[in-house]
């Protein structure tokens, strides 16, 4: 079975405070991905990798960085952490054809107070 | 562009009772991927089901079936004596391969509640 794993369940960071959230899977997929879910907005793409060191923008990148040093690892950076960046946060993972399904860790509960 | 609509934001049934999930889909790539995922209380997405958009073969998985229309633009979900184990928010997606990077959209999700 494929493992996606979130290093927190949920985390309360104080605003500015720079967050790392960590994603590991082991199945060897080439692609790694950064969602948040909000109510009623879905599921929305913060950034994905398709390759080791590799990065791409999502659809709202804005107030955060990634970083893949090694295949199996993703992280998702907080620079400066901002009320608005209260969400779930969920890494997925895939292989690099476009048809396979992403397998999706149980998701980091970010508070920032 | 890309885009995914579940009309449905909740939807309430008893146990024992059928349920379709509407999912419908907006594309103009000619070559795309349809996915459903569920997501339980404990909040893993679960992959349950892809589409090629060549391949318009219903399917049926035990309790639960899919019907693909290109006609229409709908990937519905049914499933058939719902239990309770079945109350999840539910998620059509959409993955274009030429345009928008092959990026997966999903749908805002339909949440169920199976009572018993």
């Amino acid at each position: 079975d494929v493992k996606v794993t979130q290093s927190s369940r949920y985390l309360v960071k104080r605003t500015g405070e720079k967050v790392f959230l960590e994603c590991v899977q082991d199945m060897d997929h080439e692609n790694m991905f950064w969602y948040r879910q909000d109510p009623g907005l879905g599921l929305r793409l913060i950034y994905f990798s398709y390759d080791v060191k590799m990065k791409e923008k999502g659809d709202i990148p804005e107030g955060y960085s990634v970083s893949r040093e090694k295949k199996e690892r993703f992280s998702l950076i907080l620079e400066s952490a901002s009320t608005n960046q209260t969400s779930m946060y969920l890494c997925a993972s895939s292989f690099r054809p476009q048809g396979s399904p992403l397998h999706f860790g149980n998701g980091t509960r970010l508070t920032v107070t | 562009a890309q885009k995914v609509t579940q009309a449905q934001t909740e939807i309430s049934v008893v146990e024992k009772e059928d349920v379709t999930l509407d999912c419908v889909y907006e594309t103009r790539d000619t070559t795309y991927y349809l996915f459903w995922y569920k997501q339980p209380p404990s909040g893993e997405l679960v992959f349950l089901i892809r589409r090629n958009s060549f391949d318009e073969q219903n399917e049926i998985s035990g309790r639960y079936s899919w019907n693909f229309q290109k006609s229409t633009s709908s990937f519905n979900f049914t499933i058939t004596a719902s239990q309770v184990v079945d109350s999840a928010v539910y998620f059509c997606a959409l993955r274009a391969i030429l345009s928008n990077t092959g990026k997966l959209i999903f749908g805002q999700g339909t949440t169920l509640q199976v009572k018993p």
